[in-house]
């Protein structure tokens, strides 16, 4: 069956490094992937989206590579930020011809100041 | 950004009774809604999707008459959960596709959904 992979432990790192986070999954050719910034007790806000076609995407402090040979997303944060402080979801799509997205359960990440 | 207003945030009902929650897109059309239920430390699962004028689509294991969705216009779209146990505690989430082509899904806040 399809499944994702995330880091199911927190990451703890210090303000102004690098935040990397993982996502490996199986059985599934995602068209495109997605990154989500969750909050505690809120929903999902979209972050990035990189196509298969693509290896890497900016967007201001983030970054994120996509290796389709791998079946791996690493998700970059630079120069963290205690805001930064939330749970962050993988989610694949584009398999079905619909918009029908399947989520990580998203790793924590804890900047300290 | 598209804008999805979900409500309530939360809700206490007692066991046996019938919850109605509403997903709205505030600043766009919307014929297809989808709803998930995360439980804590797990990823959203989706539940169904609701395609507005038709039936929902519901995800294997999902209960349809349990999971009632209405989806009677363009910008709203609603999930009853009837008969409420305990088990139906969670956080659910609706999502909506402004249709722009980027695949970006816009969320609602979610609901905080408690049986007692």
């Amino acid at each position: 069956s399809q499944k994702i992979e995330q880091n199911s432990e927190a990451l703890n790192i210090q303000e102004g490094k690098t935040a990397t986070l993982t996502c490996n999954y199986t059985n599934y050719s995602p068209a495109y992937l997605q990154w989500y910034r969750q909050d505690p007790g809120r929903g999902p806000v979209f972050l990035l989206l990189i196509r298969e076609n693509e290896k890497e995407k900016r967007k201001e402090r983030l970054k994120v590579t996509f290796d389709t040979t791998l079946k791996q997303s690493l998700f970059h944060i630079t120069a963290s930020q205690p805001a930064d402080s939330a749970t962050y979801l993988c989610a694949l799509d584009g398999d079905t011809g619909g918009f029908k997205t399947i989520f990580g359960a998203g790793t924590r990440l804890f900047v300290k100041a | 950004g598209a804008v999805v207003s979900q409500h309530p945030s939360w809700v206490i009902c007692k066991s046996g009774t019938s919850v109605k929650i509403e997903c709205r897109s505030l600043d766009f059309q919307a014929t297809t809604m989808f709803w998930y239920r995360q439980f804590p430390k797990q990823s959203l699962m989706l539940m169904a999707t609701s395609n507005e004028g038709s039936k929902a689509t519901y995800e294997q294991g999902v209960e349809k008459d349990k999971f009632l969705i209405n989806h009677a216009s363009l910008t709203l779209s609603t999930l009853t959960v009837t008969s409420a146990h305990p088990e139906d505690s969670s956080f659910y989430i609706c999502s909506a596709d402004p249709g722009q082509g980027n695949h970006e899904a816009f969320f609602g806040q979610g609901t905080r959904l408690t049986v007692v």
